[in-house]
């Protein structure tokens, strides 16, 4: 069945040093990827999204690149910030296409 | 920006008891949805609706009943709870298009004794 797969639970870095955070994902149709934010204590949010291979999308400094060849949707920030300190779950949009798969999250912390 | 409120934000229960979440979305979105997140699993969809007394099965239904009554309520009901639905429950509303971001509510957070 569709899956999502996040390698990293915690990834732990300083301040103004670049992350990548991995996604994978398994799917019989055409994917639609998403990446959602969750800070301490709030709800997630949208961070950003695609379903275009091999285009970037950027939003709030991150970035990612749907690559259906490798079936990955990788998210990426050139310099971290404090404030970047959250829960990260990359998600696909279900075979119904209603609903979202979520992949089991990536907390980063970000130190000084 | 959409509007998801939920009610209560905390709960705790006994096992056996009965625990009923409110969620109500304020966007004029046909679907909402309820996830439960645990540490360890992310956020596992329980179940969604696209409409007034429609209800969609998720991934983890088991002991869980839900309740569509109007385009802006949905329930999420536990008969007779159990600690292993100790959690951190969301719900979440969408327009239901391909593409849509489903907008989430603060949550609640049910302890079950």
């Amino acid at each position: 069945g569709d899956s999502v797969t996040q390698t990293e639970g915690l990834v732990t870095l300083t301040k103004g040093l670049p992350v990548m955070l991995n996604c994978t994902y398994q799917t019989t149709y055409s994917p639609f990827l998403f990446w959602y934010v969750q800070h301490l204590n709030e709800a997630p949010k949208l961070l950003l999204k695609s379903s275009t291979d091999n285009k970037r999308t950027e939003h709030q400094g991150f970035y990612a690149t749907l690559h259906k060849s490798s079936s990955s949707f990788h998210l990426q920030k050139s310099s971290v910030q404090l404030s970047d300190s959250a829960l990260y779950f990359c998600a696909l949009r279900d075979q119904g296409g209603r609903a979202l798969i979520f992949g089991t999250g990536t907390t980063v912390s970000v130190s000084p | 920006e959409a509007a998801v409120t939920q009610s209560p934000r905390n709960k705790v229960t006994v096992t056996g008891g009965n625990v009923t979440l409110s969620c109500r979305q304020t966007n004029s979105h046909n679907y909402m949805y309820w996830y439960r997140q645990d540490t360890g699993h992310g956020l596992r969809l329980i179940h969604y609706s696209y409409g007034a007394g429609n209800l969609q099965i998720g991934d983890v239904p088991d002991g869980y009943k839900a309740t569509r009554t109007t385009q802006e309520d949905f329930f999420l009901l536990l008969e007779l709870a159990s600690p292993s639905q100790t959690s951190l429950y969301f719900c979440a509303s969408s327009d239901g298009t391909d593409y849509a971001e489903q907008f989430f509510g603060p949550g609640t957070r049910l302890t079950v004794l």
